[in-house]
């Protein structure tokens, strides 16, 4: 069966510093790869979206970027974090048309 | 840009009562998916429905996709205090697109 893991499982950040978040699937080849960012009570906002090993489409223009160096390895960074970056991120995986998501990471930028 | 709309975004019903929530697409949709996510917790793949008035359901979870494709509906008969969370839909343009969320709609059930 497929698993999705992320970490780390929460992240206090000061403001400024980089961030290097991790998401790794289990059990699948050449998945659909997906980073979402949810702020506090609010909705998914897609941030990035893979097909493939070094496909990325960004889908807001932003401080964050994102990399797939691996075929079920999907990282998300920032060379300096802003305060409007602390939220709940998700990494999600897609074998067709369904979404799994994995357990999120919680950051908090200060 | 193509939208999914999910009103309200709040919704509090008593222990045993039915709730119903609606979702429409500014466009047809392929396909429009279900998400539940409990507080604290990721978001859960419930359902897919494709074709067009296609009905499924999940114990006390009826799932209804539109005969235009472009709205879905979500019907629970009565809520439990497990039902509490929040409920999105979602949907691509064509198969190999992202998916577009609605902004989702938190369910709180008073018991």
């Amino acid at each position: 069966s497929q698993t999705i893991h992320q970490w780390p499982a929460t992240l206090v950040q000061p403001v400024g510093s980089p961030l290097s978040l991790e998401c790794t699937v289990e059990g699948t080849s050449n998945p659909n790869l997906y980073w979402y960012r949810q702020a506090a009570g609010r909705g998914l906002q897609l941030l990035f979206y893979s097909v493939g090993i070094g496909q990325i489409s960004s889908e807001v223009p932003q401080n964050l970027s994102a990399s797939r160096p691996q075929d079920r390895q999907f990282i998300l960074s920032s060379k300096k974090l802003l305060l409007s970056d602390s939220g709940f991120y998700l990494c999600a995986w897609s074998p067709q048309y369904e979404q799994y998501f994995g357990p999120g990471t919680r950051l908090t930028v200060t | 840009g193509q939208q999914v709309m999910q009103i309200p975004q709040y919704q509090h019903v008593q222990e045993g009562e039915d709730f119903t929530r609606y979702c429409n697409s500014s466009t047809t949709l392929s396909n429009t998916q279900w998400y539940k996510q409990r507080p604290g917790g990721h978001p859960v793949f419930l359902i897919q429905l494709v074709k067009s008035g296609e009905v499924k359901k999940q114990k006390r979870l009826t799932f209804q996709f539109g005969e235009a494709k472009k709205n879905s509906s979500l019907h629970i008969t009565a809520t439990q205090t497990t039902d509490v969370g929040t409920y999105f839909c979602a949907g691509p343009l064509s198969g190999n697109t992202p998916l577009v969320f609605g902004k989702g709609t938190r369910l709180s059930v008073i018991a």
